[in-house]
């Protein structure tokens, strides 16, 4: 079965620093793969996805993630963090098949240091 | 737009006390998702709805837990009798129809504690 690691539990940076966030999923194929941030008191909202084409994706807030089939990842980056990416972050891929759920990594908590 | 509605947003039963979650999706979309998220994990999927029928609940714990969506629209998500473990946030989800090429979009959850 198809599943999702995120090998960062938190991370904690200070504004304007990069920020690379690592997810992995088990198997290969046809994948969709997401991005999801949850930040204080607030939904769980779409942050990026990739379905197919240019592996480089481009999401809001100036997020950008990198499918690499290669290596069963599809890490999330930003240059310049700010205070306000504060959140935690979660990978996600559907299970297989087209029901559309979604299998959640762990989550990755981002603090950004003012 | 309205966004996925959640009631209660805080919940604290007791061990083997019955408590039940409301879930009101977007309007139009068809599909929805009650996901359970424990904390430090990530949310997991208990069942999922087409409309009013139920296109994947195998990971539902049949034995306490119980959801329905009679009309194709709200849906109630049950568990009789809690347990410890059952402390958790429920989180809904609905999209416009099933496909992960639809966006899911989430409720703000009821987060369940059972002492």
């Amino acid at each position: 079965a198809q599943s999702v690691s995120q090998h960062n539990h938190h991370v904690i940076l200070s504004e304007a620093a990069s920020l690379e966030l690592g997810c992995n999923y088990s198997y290969g194929g046809t994948v969709n793969l997401f991005w999801y941030v949850q930040y204080p008191g607030q939904h769980l909202q779409l942050l990026l996805k990739y379905f197919s084409g240019d592996p480089l994706v481009k999401g809001i807030k100036g997020f950008e993630a990198e499918f690499i089939k290669s290596k069963f990842s599809f890490n999330l980056r930003k240059p310049s963090v700010q205070w306000s990416d504060t959140a935690e972050y979660f990978c996600a891929v559907p299970p297989g098949g087209s029901q559309g759920n979604l299998i959640f990594g762990k989550g990755t908590k981002l603090s950004v240091k003012p | 737009e309205a966004g996925v509605a959640q009631s209660p947003r805080y919940k604290i039963i007791e061990k083997r006390q019955s408590v039940a979650f409301w879930c009101n999706p977007i309007s139009g979309h068809a599909t929805l998702y009650w996901y359970q998220q424990i904390l430090g994990q990530g949310p997991k999927l208990l069942i999922q709805f087409q409309n009013n029928g139920v296109v994947d609940d195998s990971q539902l714990p049949k034995d306490r837990f119980s959801a329905e969506r009679l009309k194709g629209v709200d849906s109630t998500l049950k568990i009789q009798p809690a347990k410890l473990e059952d402390s958790a946030v429920y989180l809904c989800a609905s999209s416009l129809g099933t496909g992960s090429y639809n966006e899911q979009f989430f409720g703000p959850g009821t987060r369940l504690t059972v002492l």
